[in-house]
């Protein structure tokens, strides 16, 4: 069973915090995701990593960045928290095999919420 | 960018009836995938159909796929309370096979 797990489920911040926002996933996947779902808005895709050290932006990356040092883990960090980053922050992985697409596996989400 | 759309956007139906759900896209595709998810919780991937594909069940799920109306369908057949969740479907994007593009979903609501 793949599992993908997110270091909080609800964290509080203030405004101009730096927030580190950990996931693992245990199946050795290439591909990790970090989206934001907003009510409205959908998933939105922050960041993108196909392998260690490699990072693409995706569609809303402004405000954030991401560290993959390990193919398990994948941080996305926010360098000066501000109240429009109050957020449902979702991470995915999945396999990634050239030419192909396959289906994410997602954690349970962190509920960020800055003040 | 590309983007499936589903429709409805809400759908509220009683326990035991079938509910269908629909997506439509803009550009050629070469799979399309369905999740759900639960309130406040993550997704969960259902079906992933491939553009060569025209039909594909699993469970009380069958999803279609019309890729020249660029359309797919979601139904699911007597459903049950627990049913109740946000569907989405995702296409893949037309920069990178490994990234997907989430549709703004449907909100379905199955009542006992």
């Amino acid at each position: 069973d793949v599992k993908v797990t997110q270091s909080s489920r609800y964290l509080v911040k203030r405004t101009g915090e730096k927030v580190f926002l950990e996931c693992v996933q245990d199946m050795d996947h290439e591909n990790m995701f970090w989206y934001r779902q907003d009510p409205g808005l959908g998933l939105r895709l922050i960041y993108f990593s196909y392998d260690v050290k490699m990072k693409e932006k995706g569609d809303i990356p402004e405000g954030y960045s991401v560290s993959r040092e390990k193919k398990e883990r994948f941080s996305l960090i926010l360098e000066s928290a501000s109240t429009n980053q109050t957020s449902m922050y979702l991470c995915a992985s999945s396999l990634g095999v050239t030419g192909l697409s396959y289906e994410q596996y997602f954690g349970p989400g962190t509920r960020l919420t800055v003040t | 960018s590309q983007q499936g759309e589903e429709d409805p956007q809400a759908l509220s139906i009683q326990e035991g009836e079938n509910a269908t759900m629909n997506c439509s896209y803009k550009t050629s595709i070469n799979n399309l995938q369905w999740y759900r998810q639960n309130s406040g919780r993550g997704l969960v991937h259902l079906i992933l159909i491939r553009s060569n594909e025209r039909e594909k069940h699993s469970g009380r799920l069958r999803v279609t796929l019309d890729t020249s109306k660029k359309s797919s369908s979601l139904l699911i057949t007597a459903s049950r309370a627990a049913d109740t969740a946000s569907y989405f479907c995702a296409t893949d994007s037309e920069t990178s096979y490994d990234k997907v593009i989430f549709g703004p979903g449907t909100s379905l609501s199955v009542i006992p």
